[in-house]
């Protein structure tokens, strides 16, 4: 049973530039969280998704945005890239068990 | 806000050493508790958790962590650490009751190194 699965798990953008991240939720789990987790940081909550639609949002600006799709699977895209942006991100699902299965992220740097 | 409070950024210990991993959150109503490891090069995963009943968890790998109410904190113990507990810790918190919907706060992590 496949966990949770993230692509890509490492890439280099520049600033200004776009980046789309993918993530394939646990079998059997619908809802897909994303996260953000800077250097010697605990991850932030960008935003979840359930029904192909966002039911919750952190505190991120417009420019992160995510989609959905039938087969829950999930994508967070990032605009007008900053240096800031340069993080681990990490898609989470779950179930109303209490726990969260984390795939291994995907490294983002910005030049 | 909600907020989570990890007191320690880096514990070093011998092997065989007690272990205590401070945690403290803000919020004051129903909350639910976490404790989350990551060890080097894996993904974070689940060793602990409360909802309700017991104060007193037990999690993976001989861990247990204590629910203060009214101190606001939910440490983490082990009695006895071992070399492969090398790793980064996480407390985190949810509000209300739990559901698949609920936001994860997660505090900003204690990195423990085990020295053999």
């Amino acid at each position: 049973d496949a966990g949770v699965t993230q692509s890509p798990t490492h890439l280099i953008k520049t600033r200004g530039q776009q980046v789309t991240l993918r993530c394939s939720p646990k079998s059997g789990h619908d809802t897909v969280s994303w996260y953000q987790q800077a250097l010697g940081q605990g991850p932030q909550f960008i935003f979840q998704y359930y029904e192909e639609e966002e039911r919750q949002r952190g505190n991120f600006p417009d420019r992160f945005s995510g989609h959905q799709f039938p087969n829950y699977s999930s994508e967070l895209n990032v605009n007008a890239l900053l240096l800031g942006d340069s993080a681990l991100y990490l898609c989470a699902s779950g179930t109303n068990t209490g726990e969260l299965f984390f795939g291994e992220g995907s490294r983002l740097t910005v030049l | 806000a909600q907020s989570v409070s990890q007191h320690n950024h880096h514990v070093i210990l011998s092997e065989a050493a007690s272990l205590e991993l401070g945690c403290n959150y803000s919020y004051g109503g129903t909350v639910n508790l976490f404790w989350y490891v990551q060890y080097p090069g894996q993904h974070l995963q689940l060793l602990l958790k409360y909802f309700s009943g017991d104060p007193l968890v037990k999690g993976i790998k001989g861990f247990e962590a204590e629910f203060i109410k009214s101190k606001f904190s939910f440490n983490l113990r082990k009695p006895s650490v071992q070399w492969s507990d090398t790793a980064e810790y996480f407390c985190a918190v949810t509000r209300g009751l739990y559901s698949s919907a609920s936001k994860i706060i997660f505090g900003s992590g204690t990195r423990l190194s085990i020295r053999p």
